[in-house]
């Protein structure tokens, strides 16, 4: 089965910093990538899919890049609402694996 | 739009059948372009994909390597809805699991999650 691997773990910036996101797949999936973001408490909600198209009503500061097995997630200005754990997904076939997770914080 | 209520017990005790469902409101079961997952959520396993069901002129279901021996998810076409049913519990079965739709593989819409414990 493909690995889905994200970089960092966990990270802390601040209020208007640039984040950027990596999440590697062991084989190519195209970009059938997802990212999923889940807020403390809450329960995770879609925010790109095909590795770049952001979900509706989903805002514009972030963006999703890349295919084949190199994927990154950008927050081009962090906002406190974007504390979060953000997930990537691959969903070329099954398993639909996940990767570990990326714990944002302020 | 789509609603996924989940219900089920809270507390399963070890070596017994975890059993859950998911009821659709806003989507049918039956139809060609959805699949129908479960996935959960703990602390050492982060989020796992489980596995799905899903009809294409045939009823069919994938499932994870990793409990493919002891689970089962099934459609319920006359309630619009799919279960799950995870057997031989342990405590490392102790999660928060969700229902979601997916589409073509697109996970899109996430059920509320039911926290589930497997303890005697």
């Amino acid at each position: 089965d493909i690995q889905m691997t994200q970089s960092p773990s966990s990270l802390s910036a601040s209020v208007g910093d640039r984040v950027t996101i990596t999440c590697r797949a062991s084989q190519g999936i195209g970009n059938s990538l997802a990212w999923h973001q889940q807020r403390p408490g809450e329960v995770p909600q879609l925010l790109i899919y095909a590795a770049s198209t952001l979900q509706s009503g989903v805002p514009s500061r972030f963006s999703g890049s890349g295919s084949g097995t190199d994927f990154t997630l950008t927050i081009s200005s962090l906002q406190p609402e974007d504390v979060a754990t953000y997930y990537c997904q691959k969903y070329d076939a099954a398993p639909l694996t996940f990767g570990g997770g990326t714990k944002v914080e302020i | 739009q789509l609603q996924l209520q989940q219900s089920g017990p809270g507390l399963v005790k070890p070596s017994q059948t975890l059993s859950l469902t998911c009821a659709i409101s806003g989507d049918s079961v039956s139809g060609n372009v959805a699949s129908w997952n479960w996935i959960r959520q703990s602390p050492s396993r982060g989020l796992e994909w489980l596995g799905r069901t899903y009809y294409r002129s045939k009823w069919s279901n994938d499932y994870s390597v990793s409990v493919k021996s002891r689970i089962t998810v099934n459609p319920d076409t006359s309630k619009n809805q799919f279960s799950l049913q995870l057997r031989s519990v342990t405590p490392e079965d102790t999660a928060v699991y969700y229902c979601a739709r997916a589409t073509r593989g697109l996970i899109d819409y996430w059920g509320q999650g039911t926290l589930v414990t497997v303890s005697s």
